[in-house]
């Protein structure tokens, strides 16, 4: 089992509607959480953090279920300009750097 | 700030020629990461450094090599190319070991080795 799993899509949404990528963890170690965004040829960058009591920026919400070893992430009123792949990522602190695990993303396609 | 810078942007290989993709930061990060990304895969982890002379194994690490002379600098070494080691490479960093620390990528370098 992949220590961090997501459903690779793609999902193709219209303009303005809203979608849901949910992402599981196996290793119940697990620490932090964040939602990272991948766009075609370029680097991941953050698009946040999750925290255990839910948060939101904007139009994004990110959801941490510790129980069910679940994390969300909803975006609301899409726009063209969120279309990317989505990754979702766990980090366990070490004594050797805050070790980070991806999973292999979700594709977003937002179309007029 | 640059943040994090990789050179080249791009190679081709030979298999059994070897090269060193490079990474710079101007953050004063304490910790860098190399990475490999594969087509429709997650982020390997393939070395990382917690500090200038400190270096690590991460998850694929056979047929690389790494060094950490200064903080700023942290280039990735393949000996003997091989077409397995086709890949997007991207170099990261972080500060320090904050719960909610997270970390910062360079644009990555594209290689293919034929």
């Amino acid at each position: 089992r992949k220590e961090v799993e997501q459903d690779p899509g793609p999902f193709n949404v219209p303009e303005g509607a809203t979608v849901a990528f949910n992402c599981t963890y196996s290793n119940s170690a697990s620490q932090s959480f964040f939602w990272y965004r991948q766009d075609c040829r370029k680097e991941p960058k953050l698009l946040m953090s999750v925290y255990s009591s839910g948060n939101e920026d904007g139009r994004f919400t990110a959801q941490l279920n510790r129980a069910s070893q679940y994390i969300s992430l909803l975006i609301r009123d899409s726009k063209l300009s969120d279309s990317a792949t989505y990754l979702c990522v766990v980090k366990k602190l070490t004594g050797g750097g805050n070790k980070l695990t991806f999973g292999t993303g979700t594709q977003l396609k937002v179309e007029l | 700030n640059a943040g994090v810078t990789q050179t080249p942007k791009f190679r081709i290989l030979k298999i059994g020629q070897s090269m060193t993709l490079q990474c710079t930061q101007d953050m004063n990060h304490n910790y860098m990461y190399w990475y490999r990304q594969d087509p429709g895969m997650g982020l390997k982890l393939i070395y990382y450094s917690v500090g200038a002379g400190i270096t690590d194994k991460g998850e694929v690490p056979n047929g690389y090599n790494v060094s950490r002379s200064t903080t700023e600098d942290f280039p990735l070494r393949l000996e003997l190319a091989a077409p397995s080691q086709t890949s997007v490479y991207f170099c990261a960093s972080s500060y320090r070991q904050r719960e909610q620390e997270t970390q910062y990528f360079g644009p990555g370098t594209r290689l293919l080795v034929l």
